[in-house]
């Protein structure tokens, strides 16, 4: 059974910085692709960053790019995502999700529960 | 950068059929995927590839996609397919994942 946990979500500043971690089991993790998605409060699902399975092509939204820095490391089966400069329009719950392959990045047929980062003073 | 958009809510009678569109420009030549949302939980792929259903999805739930809409067809619907549907596509020419904006179906 794929199982994707997510980790490292909390309150923070204005300004700060907080990494997320995405621990999987149950699959061939270095095989496929991975992503991160986001949702704010009562809002959709906004798609934050993607990253091929070998790190070989990464992906960003406009929104983040240039704050935030996806990565992996297939030998611990986890998935990163390294948010610096947050803005309070950060604040969302942050799915990881596994593409479809190597290196095509949708569907994602398997998603974590989410962990919830809250930017405020 | 390509936008996908939806109807914000659709209202469905139990056991009629609920359609959910996805407007984008030229979406036919995209491969469009649909997830379903319910409160508090993560989302769920329904449909892959605009017409493909992944193990565990019933038939209720199909696809299609021509020219500028792709079309999220619930058939027979249930009081538990009450929930919010995305479609998604990858945008080759940015390199992008877009997500519509979400359609909220309600089950009178």
């Amino acid at each position: 059974e794929v199982q994707l946990v997510e980790s490292g979500g909390g309150l923070v500043k204005p300004g700060g910085s907080l990494r997320l971690s995405c621990a999987a089991s149950g699959f061939t993790f270095s095989s496929y692709s991975m992503n991160w998605v986001r949702q704010a409060p009562g809002k959709g699902l906004e798609w934050v960053s993607s990253i091929s399975s070998s790190s070989s092509y990464i992906y960003y939204a406009d929104s983040v790019k240039g704050r935030f820095t996806i990565s992996r490391d297939n030998a611990k089966n986890s998935l990163y995502l390294q948010m610096n400069s947050l803005r309070a329009e950060d604040t969302a719950v942050y799915y990881c999700a596994r593409g479809q392959g190597a290196i095509v990045v949708v569907p994602a047929a398997d998603w974590g529960q989410g962990t919830l980062v809250t930017v405020s003073s | 950068s390509y936008v996908l958009t939806q109807p914000p809510s659709v209202s469905v009678a139990p056991g009629q059929t609920a359609r959910i569109t996805c407007g984008g420009n030229n979406i036919g030549s995209k491969s469009v995927h649909w997830y379903q949302q319910k409160p508090g939980q993560a989302p769920v792929l329904v449909v892959y590839d605009d017409s493909d259903r992944p193990s565990g999805i019933p038939e209720r739930f199909s696809g299609s996609n021509s020219g500028n809409t792709a079309t999220l067809t619930i058939s027979r619907v249930e009081a538990g397919d009450e929930a919010d549907y995305y479609c998604q596509v990858w945008d080759s020419s940015s390199d992008r994942v877009v997500f519509g904006g979400g359609t909220k179906l309600t089950v009178l």
